[in-house]
C-alpha cells in the first residue's frame, strides 16, 4: 500500500530534550516536506526537499533540522525543542510532475513540549 | 511565499451547492490547489488547477480566473460527511515552496 508513515504519532517532551521525528514513504516520490499546523495559522511549511541531499527552508524553518540522506526518508530533528514548538506536525510526499502539489500526507505527529 | 485568502467558516445544508472562495497572489502564478482535511486527520488533495475554467470530478467542482487571482471549489449535493477544512495552496514562483491558505471550516447541517 502506498503510504506516508511518521513516528511517533505522539510525544510529549520536555523543554531543550532534542528529538526526532521520523518520515518514510514508500512511493519512489522525490519531493518530501514537512508542515506543521496550528489553530488559527493553518498548515506552514517548515522545510521541504527536492530530491536526496537537497533540502531548502519554507516559511518557518526556526528551530528545526532537517536532513535527506535516502530517499524515502525525511527526519524533522528539534535540536531544542521550546513550548512554542507545541503543535500537529505533517509530513508529504510528492512526484516532481507538478512542482511541489498533490501531496500525500502522513498520518500526523502531535508534539507537545512543556 | 503566496499570500492567500479564504473565508474562516461556512454553513450549508445537506443537499445543498456551496462555494468556497480563494484568493492568492498572481505574480509568479504555478498552479492552485484544493486539500480536504477532516477534522483530526491529514488533508487529502482534491483538485489541481493551472489553466483558467472549470474542472469537474464528480460531485467536487474546481474553478480558475488567473487573470483576478481567484479561485473556488463547488461542492454539489452536499452530504454530512463533506463536513471538513477545505485548504487553498499555491506553490511560490520558481520554487517548490508550498503555500497553503488557512483553511474554511464547512459545517454541513440537516
Amino acid at each position: 500500500e502506498a503510504q506516508v508513515t511518521q513516528n511517533p504519532r505522539y510525544l510529549i517532551t520536555v523543554t531543550g530534550k532534542k528529538l526526532t521525528v521520523t518520515c518514510s514513504q514508500n512511493m519512489n516520490h522525490e519531493y518530501m516536506s514537512w508542515y506543521r499546523q496550528d489553530p488559527g495559522l493553518g498548515l506552514r511549511q517548515i522545510y521541504y526537499s527536492m530530491n536526496v541531499e537537497v533540502t531548502d527552508k519554507g516559511d518557518v524553518p526556526e528551530g528545526y533540522k532537517v536532513s535527506r540522506k535516502e530517499k524515502r526518508n525525511f527526519p524533522l530533528i528539534l535540536e531544542s525543542p521550546s513550548p512554542n514548538q507545541t503543535s500537529l506536525y505533517f509530513c508529504a510526499s510528492s512526484t516532481r510532475d507538478r512542482g511541489s502539489g498533490e501531496q500525500y500526507f502522513g498520518p500526523g505527529t502531535r508534539l507537545t513540549v512543556t | 511565499g503566496q499570500n492567500i485568502d479564504q473565508p474562516t467558516e461556512m454553513t450549508a445544508t445537506e443537499g445543498a451547492i456551496v462555494q468556497i472562495n480563494c484568493t492568492y497572489q498572481t505574480s509568479g502564478f504555478n498552479g492552485l490547489f484544493w486539500y480536504q482535511q477532516h477534522a483530526g486527520e491529514a488533508p487529502t488533495f482534491l483538485s489541481y488547477n493551472v489553466l483558467d475554467g472549470l474542472e469537474e470530478k464528480g460531485r467536487f467542482s474546481s474553478f480558475l480566473s488567473r487573470s483576478k487571482g481567484y479561485s473556488y471549489l463547488l461542492l454539489k449535493e452536499l452530504q454530512m460527511k463533506d463536513s471538513a477544512s477545505y485548504l487553498c495552496a499555491a506553490p511560490g514562483a520558481g520554487s517548490y515552496q508550498l503555500t497553503f491558505g488557512k483553511g474554511t471550516k464547512l459545517s454541513v447541517i440537516p
